[in-house]
């Protein structure tokens, strides 16, 4: 099955510091990723969406010059948590769609996550 | 109004057991309903998407009621395995846009 990667799996940093995720679809080609953030004991919230080679698309309430999104390729979508705090310490997660989007039910697959944690 | 709403339980059954979860969505255009499955410190995997006519996969069978803006997810003969969280899944706004509202996730517990 199709799979989407994330790296790095973890990460601890200092706050003020910036931090970049990477989210690769490793046999497919993605026009369209998504960014979900997921804090303790509380669901996925959709981010923001990443577009191949336009601006991505915030949910409201979501920061765009804090969270900087860069979908450069059809297989590369970086989001740049920038000078993080420690509120920012949250699970990460994205997600990529078949560019076919012939079976939609089938067609979103998630990375494994990001866990970042802000000190 | 949460968009998705979802009992988060937790719900402890034993195995064997039969297990009912429920939902409500608050966009009657949403097109798409899935169940998805997570485990602790995991990415969501698919569990079954949900059909209007209500669909089966093995010991798991989906519902949806449009007009009650209601979804279910039935579990047969619980397994060990089958403890995880479980989550309501629609799609946002009307068409295929892909993005995707979780509920809150019902947490499941089977004991031997």
């Amino acid at each position: 099955g199709a799979v989407v990667s994330q790296h790095p799996s973890w990460v601890i940093c200092k706050s003020g510091t910036s931090v970049k995720i990477e989210c690769r679809s490793l046999d497919f080609q993605a026009t369209t990723m998504f960014w979900y953030r997921q804090f303790p004991k509380q669901s996925l919230m959709l981010m923001a969406t990443s577009n191949e080679g336009s601006k991505a698309t915030y949910e409201q309430g979501v920061e765009k010059d804090k969270f900087l999104i860069n979908h450069a390729s059809l297989t590369l979508s970086t989001l740049t948590v920038t000078s993080a705090h420690p509120e920012d310490s949250s699970f990460y997660i994205c997600s990529a769609r078949d560019t076919s989007g012939r079976d939609f039910a089938r067609g979103q697959y998630f990375g494994p996550g990001t866990r970042l944690t802000v000190t | 109004r949460k968009e998705v709403e979802q009992d988060p339980g937790p719900f402890n059954v034993p195995e064997g057991a039969t297990v009912a979860f429920n939902c409500t969505y608050s966009n009657s255009a949403s097109q798409s309903f899935f169940w998805y499955r997570q485990d602790c410190r995991k990415e969501p995997k698919l569990l079954m998407s949900v059909y209007s006519s209500g669909n089966e996969d093995g010991r798991f069978t989906a519902q949806l009621n449009r007009a009650s803006q209601y979804i279910s997810l039935l579990i047969r003969d619980s397994k060990l395995s089958d403890s995880a969280t479980y989550l309501c899944v629609v799609n946002k706004g009307s068409g295929n846009t892909g993005k995707l509202i979780f509920g809150q996730g019902t947490t499941l517990q089977v004991k031997p």
